[in-house]
């Protein structure tokens, strides 16, 4: 079945430790990947998107992602994580003529 | 840099009443959608919209959801009669091509 998911829940780090947040998708072709964050109460904000080339990309507030086709994933990773990045993030899927599709999202809590 | 703004921010509602909830697109985005966010779980698709009328809905969206564009700016979801299970956060988004959506910060409504 064709389906985003993103195994873990909850992590939690501390502050300056390195993240990452994985994603897997099951589609027959490589869709259109995305991650997202929403902070508390907020809404979503895009961090960054794939859609061909360069396997790794860069995103704001230091994020990057790399797209690996042989594993159907696009895990969201940062070297040193801020209190400020205390959030949920969704990886997103957009698969040809089809719209968005949402993982369940990861909550991340980062210790001082 | 422009975003996607929602109004209001909160409400609460009686079940059985009508709710309007307002979204102002990014003003050169072509493409419009609808999304809820129930408490704790992922973020869903509702509808999209193109060229003045709805090009994909989900199955979430049945006969109690409508949407319209009733001017240049506004794009708004209205829930004829509202029941307990619609409380959730619905974000708006828009793109102007198929590909990236910029959400807004949503609209959090409370059916008592």
């Amino acid at each position: 079945a064709q389906s985003v998911t993103q195994p873990d829940i909850h992590i939690t780090v501390s502050e300056g430790a390195s993240l990452e947040l994985r994603c897997n998708y099951s589609y027959g072709a490589t869709p259109y990947l995305f991650w997202y964050v929403q902070s508390p109460g907020q809404g979503l904000q895009l961090l960054l998107k794939y859609f061909s080339g360069d396997t790794l990309v860069q995103g704001i507030k230091g994020f990057e992602a790399e797209f690996k086709r042989s594993q159907s994933s696009f895990n969201l990773r940062k070297p040193s994580v801020h209190w400020s990045d205390a959030a949920e993030y969704f990886c997103a899927v957009l698969p040809y003529g089809q719209n968005f599709v949402f993982g369940p999202g990861t909550r991340l809590s980062v210790l001082p | 840099e422009p975003e996607v703004t929602q109004t209001p921010s909160h409400q609460v509602t009686q079940m059985g009443q009508e709710v309007i909830l307002r979204c102002v697109p990014i003003s050169n985005h072509l493409y419009f959608y609808w999304y809820r966010q129930i408490l704790g779980q992922k973020v869903e698709f509702l509808v999209s919209f193109y060229n003045n009328e709805i090009s994909e809905k989900s199955e979430i969206f049945d006969d109690q959801f409508s949407v319209e564009r009733p001017d240049g700016s506004n794009f708004t979801l209205k829930i004829r009669s509202t029941k307990l299970e619609d409380s959730a956060m619905y974000f708006c988004a828009s793109s102007n091509s198929q590909e990236t959506q910029y959400f807004g910060p949503g609209t959090r409504l409370l059916v008592l």
